[in-house]
């Protein structure tokens, strides 16, 4: 899985947007781009995930860049709920071992 | 509700001993992981299966066993053997490891182990 590249920390005013960016420049044609998010002592939380095309549901917006070298989460009105820390991570979906490798992640702090 | 489900929560053990972590999905996943998290760290994969009766090891496999007798279940023992054991276990499932449209793997809460 290639690897990704994140701020270590974020701050966010309470009710304006997040934007949390991803860099991942190794990745390859077949992989995707997965966020989660993880709450202090709870697991990790999917939020979001795409290949090429932007993508949105309840939670979230994916931008992926053109050349799919970088991403970035839009969480759109940020409440305090939403401070985490979230992974960006890349992944090929039915690999050998259809594994998540998590780095460090970027902790978000949503503030009043 | 459907979900993982894993089982204590919290755990102490006694330097020495075997513990059993306990993870259980009602989703009908094929293939489960747990990996583990040290404070302030991301995940690290322990083992993980892709189908009952088989298992693979992860990165970091060394004093750790599972077994995949059923689908719903993916029980890890800690061994004595394993150096450093305090950390946060998580547990996580995915419908089938060979579905090309994004297969997301779902976590369970945790376990807190302690070696006291």
């Amino acid at each position: 899985d290639a690897k990704t590249t994140q701020p270590t920390s974020m701050d966010c005013a309470e009710g304006r947007a997040a934007n949390l960016p991803c860099n991942h420049s190794t990745i390859s044609g077949n992989e995707y781009v997965y966020w989660y998010r993880q709450i202090h002592s709870q697991g990790p939380q999917y939020i979001i995930h795409g290949l090429k095309n932007n993508e949105t549901n309840e939670m979230a917006s994916l931008i992926i860049t053109e050349d799919r070298k970088s991403s970035t989460l839009i969480l759109p009105h940020a409440t305090l709920r939403d401070t985490a820390v979230y992974y960006c991570i890349v992944r090929v979906p039915h690999d050998a071992g259809n594994m998540l490798t998590f780095g460090g992640g970027t902790r978000l702090m949503v503030k009043p | 509700d459907g979900g993982i489900t894993q089982s204590p929560k919290y755990l102490f053990r006694k330097e020495g001993q075997n513990v059993t972590l306990s993870c259980e999905q009602n989703l009908n996943h094929d293939a489960m992981y747990w990996y583990r998290q040290d404070p302030g760290q991301g995940l690290r994969l322990i083992y993980y299966s892709q189908i009952v009766n088989d298992f693979q090891k992860g990165d970091i496999a060394e004093g750790y066993s599972v077994s995949r007798e059923k689908k719903e279940s993916f029980p890890l023992t800690v061994t004595s053997a394993q150096k450093n054991p305090t950390a946060f276990y998580l547990c996580a499932s995915s419908i089938n490891w060979n579905q090309g449209t994004g297969n997301t793997i779902y976590f369970g809460e945790g376990s807190w182990l302690t070696v006291v």
